[in-house]
């Protein structure tokens, strides 16, 4: 069975860190990019971060640039998010997600096709 | 960065009824255009992906349309498992935003 779950999840104060990590199953991980999605308390989706399949290219949601950092190990199918100095802001569900590909002649289209339960974090002192 | 604008934000509907969503970039994004479901305490599903194909195991009764700036989510014949809430979401470029939701209530 395709699946990722996600861990690492929990209470945390202000100006502290975090570390989810995302275990894959059921499918090559190093074949795929990679995503974070955080949904705040009765709000909508926000896409985080992706990774590349070797990691060698990375993108951020700005309010989340210089502060959480992205990663993954193929070895291990998994995949990481290092949270730091993490606001009251940052509170949400934390989906991981894989990223699908269809190509066509000319374009590569990308979708989010395999998620996570996701993992809670909250921030408050 | 490419902002997503879903309109409306919720609507209600009875069993049978057909339902339409927009959803709006805030700049020409060819076909990169996905939607997803989500109930209530579960994560996301992949309905529709490149704005019109249907993905594997969604029931046909969905579709989508739109290329550039402006796309549709075309429920035809509500069923009671489709109360939900609709994203659009934009892969032209990252960072890959969603829109802000649209929740299809019971009539």
């Amino acid at each position: 069975e395709v699946q990722v779950v996600e861990s690492g999840g929990g209470l945390v104060q202000p100006g502290g860190s975090l570390r989810l990590s995302c275990a894959a199953s059921g499918f090559t991980f190093s074949s795929y990019w990679m995503c974070w999605v955080r949904q705040a308390p009765g709000e909508g989706l926000e896409w985080v971060a992706n990774i590349k399949q070797d990691g060698s290219e990375r993108y951020y949601v700005d309010s989340v640039k210089g502060r959480f950092t992205i990663s993954r190990d193929n070895a291990k199918d998994s995949l990481y998010l290092q949270m730091n100095n993490l606001r009251a802001e940052d509170t949400a569900v934390y989906y991981c997600g894989r990223v699908g590909a269809t190509v066509t002649t000319s374009y590569y289209y990308y979708y989010i096709d395999v998620w996570g339960k996701g993992t809670t974090v909250t921030v408050s002192s | 960065d490419i902002q997503m604008t879903q309109s409306p934000s919720s609507l209600s509907a009875s069993v049978g009824d057909r339902v339409t969503i927009t959803c709006r970039a805030s700049q020409s994004i060819s076909s990169y255009l996905n939607w997803y479901q989500q109930k209530p305490g579960k994560a996301p599903k992949l309905l529709i992906y490149a704005a019109s194909s249907l993905q594997s195991e969604v029931p046909s009764r969905f579709s989508g349309s739109g290329s550039g700036t402006d796309f549709t989510l075309t429920i035809t014949t509500l069923q009671p498992e489709d109360f939900a809430t609709y994203y659009c979401q934009q892969s032209y470029r990252a960072p890959a935003a969603f829109g802000q939701g649209t929740k299809v209530e019971i009539k």
